[in-house]
């Protein structure tokens, strides 16, 4: 079971706006930063945002992220079916067990 | 352009050493700004994060308490890569393995990964 809360799937047409949340907790993304990972089938994931709302250089401002206390939420506006995919949150976590924790993953489908 | 290029065997037997090699080009396993990753994806655990090892004078590794006992995270400095091995392999342990780079420039943030390596313990 991840640590880190995500729907397991969410779904739009071409154009629409989705929204992906992640909750988590004080430890993790209470006191850290969020970052958001997309996972085409059979790819390695791939680093979204990161720092809660900032885009790696070749990611389309079509995607942007926001955090709020214990919550974060991925946005993919002006939906495109190679937005297909899976999409992580994931975030630096304070416990001294492990160190970085990610959500379950959600399944995103453009129907 | 960073790249991460995985190698090590596919299937393992049980009680036996998994053994992983990620090599990097366009950065340097002995940079003061870079951690080096080990991260594990199964459909039953998600997404794990297993451990890391980095440079900042001295060298330094940290593990994920639940393979503690049986992990090591090595750098090979003449090679420019690193090592994965997990000792004592399960069933549990299948899984598909990536290295993944933590740059300063992103902190926290897994900016460049490596292709992944599937592994199947058998018993």
């Amino acid at each position: 079971q991840s640590v880190l809360t995500q729907p397991r799937s969410a779904s739009g047409t071409p154009g629409q706006r989705v929204t992906i949340s992640c909750s988590g907790s004080t430890s993790d993304i209470g006191s850290n930063s969020v970052h958001w990972y997309q996972q085409l089938p059979g790819t390695a994931p791939k680093l979204l945002i990161y720092s809660n709302s900032q885009r790696p250089s070749g990611v389309p401002d079509r995607f942007s992220g926001s955090k709020s206390g214990t919550s974060a939420s991925l946005a993919i506006s002006g939906l495109q079916s190679e937005d297909e995919a899976d999409y992580y949150c994931a975030a630096w976590d304070d416990s001294l067990n492990v160190h970085w924790v990610f959500g379950g993953g959600t399944k995103l489908t453009v129907l | 352009q960073v790249q991460l290029q995985q190698s090590g065997p596919g299937l393992v037997k049980a009680s036996q050493t998994l053994s992983l090699t990620c090599a990097i080009s366009g950065d340097s396993v002995s940079s003061n700004s870079a951690a080096w990753n080990w991260i594990r994806q199964s459909p039953s655990r998600g997404l794990q994060w297993l451990g890391r090892t980095y440079y900042k004078s001295n060298w330094y590794n940290d593990y994920a308490v639940s393979v503690k006992s049986r992990i090591s995270i090595n750098p090979d400095t003449s090679k420019n890569q690193v090592s994965l091995q997990l000792n004592s392999v399960t069933p549990q342990d299948t899984a598909v393995y990536y290295c993944a780079r933590v740059s300063d420039t992103k902190p926290d943030a897994f900016d460049v990964w490596g292709q992944g390596t599937m592994v199947i313990v058998s018993s």
